[in-house]
């Protein structure tokens, strides 16, 4: 079992939809976590961090924290072609220690 | 400069030659954490740095990997001597400790070891 783990995907959406990804994780003591998108053939890039459970919105994208079950999720509203990338997720304490990313979940967003 | 930067961006080497990777943080941040992106294995973390001490290289290969920061504006991660299957984009990021654990990518350099 992998630290954080996340649906390889790909996963595809109309143009307009909400996009749910989701990601789970085994060490119940992480604290921080983070949603980064990377573009092909380009570096991660932060997106969102979340803490504490429950929501936190920026813009089109609402992360969601739960730590009695494990899992963190990002929502993309009004998803755009633009927004086609893969999305890692990441999480672990808020030192550093322990800390891993997912193998990420490709979207495609279609016209 | 509010940006990771990474050299050199691409490096083509054959087996056995040392390869040399560098890193000028963020001005200002403190911490500094080298990965390593694989199709197969996706995003690792190497070792990271607070403050220029080394706090975990747990997750680099001793033996022929090495990390320092000669000082607060350089990172360095070499290899000696290269493998094909060190083949992979390494990356580079940096963040203010404990102000945030936000982590900052640099571009990355590509590197391919025939």
């Amino acid at each position: 079992q992998k630290e954080v783990e996340q649906n390889s995907g790909p996963l595809s959406v109309p143009e307009g939809a909400i996009a749910s990804l989701n990601c789970t994780y085994s060490d119940r003591g992480s604290q921080s976590f983070f949603w980064y998108r990377q573009y092909s053939g380009k570096s991660p890039e932060l997106i969102m961090s979340i803490y504490s459970n429950g929501d936190k919105e920026d813009g089109r994208f609402t992360a969601q924290l739960n730590k009695a079950s494990q899992y963190v999720s990002l929502l993309i509203r009004d998803s755009q072609p633009s927004d086609s990338a893969t999305y890692l997720c990441a999480g672990g304490l808020y030192n550093f220690n322990k800390f891993y990313f997912g193998s990420g979940t490709k979207l495609n967003v279609k016209p | 400069d509010a940006r990771v930067t990474q050299t050199p961006r691409h490096k083509v080497t054959e087996m056995g030659q040392e390869v040399t990777m560098r890193c000028q943080p963020i001005l200002g941040h403190n911490t500094v954490f080298w990965y390593r992106q694989t199709m197969m294995q996706g995003l690792e973390l190497l070792a990271y740095f607070r403050n220029r001490a080394p706090l975990d290289d747990s997750g680099m290969p001793k033996d022929r990997f090495s990390a320092e920061m000669p000082d607060a504006t350089l990172a360095t991660l070499k290899i000696q001597p290269s493998e094909p299957r060190d083949s992979a984009v390494y990356f580079c990021a940096s963040g203010l400790f404990p102000d945030s654990n936000e982590q900052f990518f640099g571009p990355g350099t590509r590197l391919t070891v025939l």
